[in-house]
């Protein structure tokens, strides 16, 4: 069965700093990945997403992920946080075909301190 | 551009209470779905629909119905309301259908909480 393992639960980091956000993923086959972001109160908000090609996809907010193979893996990335960054980021994966949804990580909590 | 509009933002139930979560897209998407986000879980799956007339269930689906009354509406309903069901319950659509997998989008969620 699929899955997506998302190790750290809380991350903080200050501002201006990098970020890395880990996501390990379990499929048999090369799955559709997504990055999802989530601010307190609100519903989850689309980053981006690799579907296939480039294996560095670049999204909103000025996020990027690359996607390897090799270590089943997206990891979320950023060069300089900043303070409104803070939220919660969800990992998610899908099969290339059949009839399931997106299976969803556990989440990472960011902080972001001055 | 609305997107996924839930309603009620926030309710209190009191146990064995029945309540109706709505849900309506108007992205004219195929699918939608209701999940349950509770701290330290992640959202898990209710239930799903993959087009107007169909519903799966998902992994938790114990204490939920839903209805997908036409294409833009598919609603989660609470018979017996219990202390575990309070939680933020969330709907989502997306195009295409599960076999595409277009990205999902997100209402702003329902806090529920029953005592």
């Amino acid at each position: 069965a699929q899955s997506v393992t998302q190790p750290d639960i809380h991350i903080t980091v200050s501002e201006g700093a990098s970020l890395e956000l880990r996501c390990n993923y379990s499929y048999g086959a090369t799955p559709y990945l997504f990055w999802y972001v989530q601010s307190p109160g609100q519903g989850l908000q689309l980053l981006l997403k690799y579907f296939s090609g480039d294996t560095l996809v670049q999204g909103i907010k000025g996020f990027e992920a690359e996607f390897k193979r090799s270590q089943s893996s997206f990891n979320l990335r950023k060069p300089s946080v900043h303070w409104s960054d803070a939220a919660e980021y969800f990992c998610a994966v899908g099969p290339y075909s059949g009839n399931t949804p997106l299976v969803f990580g556990k989440g990472t909590r960011l902080s972001v301190i001055a | 551009n609305a997107g996924v509009t839930q309603t009620p933002k926030f309710q209190v139930l009191k146990t064995g209470q029945s309540m109706t979560l709505q849900c309506a897209q108007d992205m004219n998407h195929n699918s939608m779905y209701w999940y349950r986000q509770d701290p330290g879980m992640g959202l898990r799956l209710i239930y799903y629909s993959a087009s107007e007339g169909t519903t799966d269930k998902g992994e938790v689906p114990n204490g939920y119905n839903v209805s997908r009354l036409n294409k833009r509406e598919f609603s989660l309903r609470l018979e017996s309301a219990a202390p575990s069901q309070t939680s933020v319950y969330f709907c989502a659509s997306s195009d295409g259908g599960l076999i595409k997998n277009q990205p999902q989008h997100f209402g702003d969620g329902t806090r529920l909480s029953i005592l």
